[in-house]
């Protein structure tokens, strides 16, 4: 079964930092781009930043309120990828969802949402 | 690229037609000769899933009651036949340039 599971999240001071982790299985993670996508309530999803594959050399893009604060990187060997959170601010407060899309073997398009984890920025 | 969507809420008796607008600020076809234009559905408590990727593509496994259309800058939802189990708040996306953005959403309820 395809799937991408969060962890991670929770209760912050403003100023502070968080990691976030994202633990994929079910296909072949290394072949994929992996994004970032976080939603406040009541809002709607907002993207955040992305990965490149290690082939296409790792490289990170990064929305314009989390660039210069939040980091993303990836492990292969445990097919995980990371959200570095710094400098936290209550503004950051929401539902954090890793994703990621790609044609599989039988060229079906599959596109994949973890549940996402809460993150509270509050003092 | 702004993605603004209309209406922003929409009550729909089953069985009947829903449509929902999306328009880009910007041409969302790539030199490719591909347009990035997607749509989510976003149950309450769950996660978005994808519904139409490309602006016209279901996912394996979509109704075909669901169907997307348009070109450029306007696009189009319309979901035939709805159920009570199409009730979510839906989303238009831009995969064309980072940062990839959503619209507003749209709330349908029955």
């Amino acid at each position: 079964e395809v799937q991408l599971v969060e962890s991670g999240g929770g209760l912050i001071k403003p100023g502070g930092s968080l990691r976030l982790s994202c633990e994929a299985s079910g296909f072949t993670f290394i072949d994929v781009f992996m994004t970032w996508v976080r939603q406040a309530p009541g809002r709607g999803p907002e993207w955040l930043g992305r990965i490149t594959r290690e082939s296409d050399g790792g490289t990170t893009d990064y929305a314009a309120p989390v660039k210069g604060r939040f980091t993303i990187s990836r492990d292969d060997s445990k097919n995980t990828v990371y959200l570095q959170m710094n400098s936290l601010k209550t503004e950051d407060s929401a539902v954090y969802y890793c994703t990621t899309e790609f044609f599989d073997q039988s060229g079906r398009y599959i596109d994949v949402w973890g549940r996402g984890t809460l993150v509270t920025v509050s003092s | 690229i702004v993605m603004t969507q209309t209406p922003l809420s929409l009550s729909v008796t089953p069985g009947q037609t829903a449509s929902i607008s999306c328009r880009s600020s910007q041409s969302l076809l790539h030199g490719d000769g591909r347009t990035y234009l997607y749509w989510y559905l976003q149950k309450p408590g769950q996660s978005p899933h994808l519904l139409i990727f490309e602006v016209s593509s279901r996912l394996s496994g979509v109704s075909d009651r669901f169907s997307g259309s348009g070109s450029g800058t306007e696009f189009t939802l319309q979901i035939s036949r709805v159920e009570a189990g199409d009730v979510g708040t839906y989303y238009c996306m831009q995969g064309l340039n980072l940062p990839w953005t959503f619209g507003q959403g749209t709330k349908v309820e029955i």
